[in-house]
């Protein structure tokens, strides 16, 4: 079993739907997890980073955390096509210093 | 805040050279960097990670003798790549902690990343 597994996708939607991506992770004992963006052909780049059980909000996106499930999504909501790019998952190892990525889940918004 | 920059951002050397990427962070000290290389379509795949001041740590199977990490400073990492081959032609990407952010101390603020194309 993956660190980190997501959905390898495609996942493609029509613009102004909601885009639904998923995180799962195996170590009971992390504590914060982190969306990042990445476009093709440049390098990652933050979205929102979540720590409490529940939903976090900012802007169009919302990441929601279960700690019990071991699971973590980031919703989007009025996906727009310049929202079509790579979402990376990741989770910092424990007393480790470095994250474990997933292998992403390409988005495609269809206008 | 929290900019990472990379030098530079393509570089194109002929097989059997070395090469130098930098890594700086603009407005933060970052005690710890990380460096990545990404093939195409492929997934982030971490190399190392780079301390301030002390000897870096390397994910197995990076050879620590080609792949050479420098960190002498809170504000720049290097990354040269010794004796180049054309397999070593990648996406080169540094990132770094900021442990006084506002954020997560967790949080990895990414470079641009550096194009490697090795004749």
């Amino acid at each position: 079993q993956k660190e980190v597994e997501q959905n390898s996708g495609p996942l493609s939607v029509p613009e102004g739907a909601i885009a639904s991506l998923n995180c799962t992770y195996s170590d009971r004992g992390s504590q914060s997890f982190f969306w990042y963006r990445q476009y093709s052909g440049k390098s990652p780049e933050l979205i929102m980073f979540i720590y409490s059980n529940g939903d976090k909000e900012d802007g169009r996106f919302t990441a929601q955390l279960n700690k019990a499930s071991q699971y973590v999504s980031l919703l989007i909501r009025d996906s727009q096509p310049s929202d079509s790019a790579t979402y990376l998952c990741a989770v910092p190892k424990t007393n480790a210093g470095k994250s474990t990525f997933g292998d992403g889940t390409t988005l495609t918004v269809k206008p | 805040g929290a900019v990472v920059s990379q030098h530079p951002s393509w570089v194109i050397c002929k097989s059997g050279t070395s090469v130098k990427i930098e890594c700086r962070s603009l407005d933060f000290q970052a005690t710890t960097m990380f460096w990545y290389r990404q093939f195409p379509k492929q997934s982030l795949m971490l190399m190392a990670t780079s301390n301030e001041g002390s000897k870096a740590t390397y994910e197995q199977g990076v050879e620590k003798d080609k792949f050479l990490i420098n960190h002498a400073s809170l504000t720049l990492s290097t990354l040269t790549v010794t004796s180049a081959h054309p397999e070593d032609s990648s996406f080169y990407i540094c990132s770094a902690r900021d442990p006084a952010g506002a954020g997560s101390t967790d949080t990895q603020y990414f470079g641009p990343g550096t194009r490697l194309t090795v004749l």
